[in-house]
C-alpha cells in the first residue's frame, strides 16, 4: 500500500529539548516536504527535497533542520523548540512533474505541543 | 505570489443537495491543480488532480473543472452524503521552476441528514 509515515502521531515536549519527527514514504518519489497547519493560517511549507541530498527552504524554515540521507526518508529536527512551533505537522511525497500523474501523498500528521 | 482562495469558508447543507465548492488563484501559470479532502484532525487525501492542459476530472460523485485563464476551479459533489463531510482544500502547483505548491486554506463541508 502506497504511504506516508510519520512518527510520532502525538508528542508534547517542552522548550529547548531537541526532537526529530520522521517521515518515510514506500513509492519512490523523488520530492518529499514538511508542512505545518496552523487555525486561520492553512497549510505552510516548511522545507523541501527534490532527491537525495537535495534540500531547500520553504515559506516558514525557522527554527527547523530537515536531512534527506536516503530517498524514502525525511526527518524534520527541531533542534531548539519554542511553543510558537506548537502546530499540526504533515510530511508529504510526491513523483517530481514530468511524471505521470504526479499526485501529493500526505501522512497522517504528528500533533507537537511545546511547553 | 500566487494566492488561493476558497469561498465559502464553511457550507452546510441537507443530504442528497449537489453543491459546488470554489477556488480561485491569482496567477495562471499554473502545472497542475489538485483537490485535497481533509477529515479532522487527519491528513489530506488528494481526490482529483488536472493538469495545466486539462478542463476537467471525474471521480465518481465528483467532478472537477479548470479555468486557467479566469484563475477558477471548482469541486461539483454529486448527490451529497453525511460521509463527504470534510475540509476541502484545492493547492496549486506553479509552471516554471518552482516546486512550492499554495494552498487554499479549505471549504469545511457538514452534510447533514
Amino acid at each position: 500500500e502506497a504511504q506516508v509515515t510519520q512518527n510520532p502521531r502525538y508528542l508534547i515536549t517542552v522548550t529547548g529539548k531537541k526532537l526529530t519527527v520522521t517521515c518515510s514514504q514506500n513509492m519512490n518519489h523523488e520530492y518529499m516536504s514538511w508542512y505545518r497547519q496552523d487555525p486561520g493560517l492553512g497549510l505552510r511549507q516548511i522545507y523541501y527535497s527534490m532527491n537525495v541530498e537535495v534540500t531547500d527552504k520553504g515559506d516558514v524554515p525557522e527554527g527547523y533542520k530537515v536531512s534527506r540521507k536516503e530517498k524514502r526518508n525525511f526527518p524534520l529536527i527541531l533542534e531548539s523548540p519554542s511553543p510558537n512551533q506548537t502546530s499540526l505537522y504533515f510530511c508529504a511525497s510526491s513523483p517530481l512533474r514530468g511524471d505521470s500523474g504526479n499526485t501529493i501523498y500526505f501522512g497522517e500528521g504528528s500533533w507537537l505541543t511545546v511547553v | 505570489k500566487q494566492e488561493v482562495t476558497q469561498i465559502p469558508a464553511a457550507l452546510s447543507v441537507p443530504e442528497g443537495e449537489n453543491l459546488v465548492l470554489n477556488c480561485s488563484f491569482t496567477d495562471s501559470a499554473i502545472y497542475n491543480l489538485q483537490w485535497f479532502r481533509q477529515d479532522p484532525g487527519k491528513g489530506l487525501t488528494s481526490l482529483l488532480l488536472i493538469q495545466s492542459s486539462q478542463r476537467e476530472q471525474t471521480s465518481g460523485r465528483l467532478n472537477a473543472s479548470l479555468d486557467k485563464s479566469s484563475g477558477r476551479s471548482t469541486l461539483y459533489i454529486a448527490a451529497s452524503q453525511p460521509g463527504d463531510s470534510a475540509t476541502y482544500l484545492c493547492a496549486v502547483l506553479p509552471s516554471g521552476g518552482s516546486y512550492i505548491p499554495t494552498f487554499g486554506r479549505g471549504t469545511s463541508l457538514i452534510v447533514h441528514p
